[in-house]
């Protein structure tokens, strides 16, 4: 199975800092990587998939980028509606597998 | 917009089952691999389980396999999740959610094992 590290575990940022956060894979999984935000006592909500293509009315300072092993969620500029936990998963194949979280704290 | 909507959830002592429903709306249902993930009090995502279009084919975590059952009903925009044999550590919000890379999510249904 496909192992998912993600770091830091935890983070502390203040608004209008740029943040990055990486997510690496065990084995090479192409651009097969999503990421989701979850706020608390809320289901998660996609951001990203293949790897850096946005979703829908998700805003521009939020970009992703990587292939194979090693992915990046960036922040371009911290707003406080983004500190939340943040998790990628990849779905090269199946079992998925998501990453342990990072927790974006102000 | 999307609509996924789980049921079933509640308190279940251990060995015990359960069943999960998830009924879909606003989107062609028979199209889409349907998933449920899910996530035990304070931690983490954990992917669970997920079944084809069609229902022929399914996938299972390590922690579940031989446990529980993934099915679907296509007509009835529903998909399943049967739950034996349950554990303590089967204790989670389980989350229902559209394809295989979980585009769109339930708001969850707590599941808790419990005697």
């Amino acid at each position: 199975d496909i192992q998912m590290t993600q770091s830091p575990s935890s983070l502390s940022a203040s608004v209008g800092d740029r943040v990055t956060l990486t997510c690496r894979a065990s084995q090479g999984i192409g651009i097969d990587l999503a990421w989701f935000q979850q706020k608390p006592g809320k289901a998660p909500k996609r951001l990203i998939y293949a790897a850096s293509t946005l979703e829908s009315g998700v805003p521009l300072r939020f970009s992703g980028s990587g292939s194979g092993t090693e992915f990046t969620l960036t922040i371009s500029s911290l707003q406080p509606e983004d500190f939340a936990t943040y998790y990628c998963l990849h779905y090269n194949t199946y079992p998925r597998t998501f990453g342990q979280g990072t927790h974006l704290e102000i | 917009e999307v609509q996924l909507v789980e049921s079933g959830g509640g308190l279940v002592q251990p060995g015990g089952s359960l069943r999960l429903s998830c009924a879909a709306s606003a989107f062609t249902f028979s199209d889409y691999v349907m998933s449920w993930v899910r996530q035990a009090p304070g931690k983490g995502l954990e992917w669970v389980s997920a079944i084809s279009k069609s229902g022929d084919r399914t996938y299972y975590a390590d922690s579940v396999k031989g446990r529980f059952t993934i099915s679907r009903d296509n007509p009835q925009n529903t998909q399943y999740l049967q739950m034996d044999t349950l554990r303590a550590e089967d204790t989670a919000v389980y989350y229902c959610a559209k394809g295989g890379w979980l585009d769109s999510w339930g708001q969850g249904t707590l599941v808790t094992v419990s005697s």
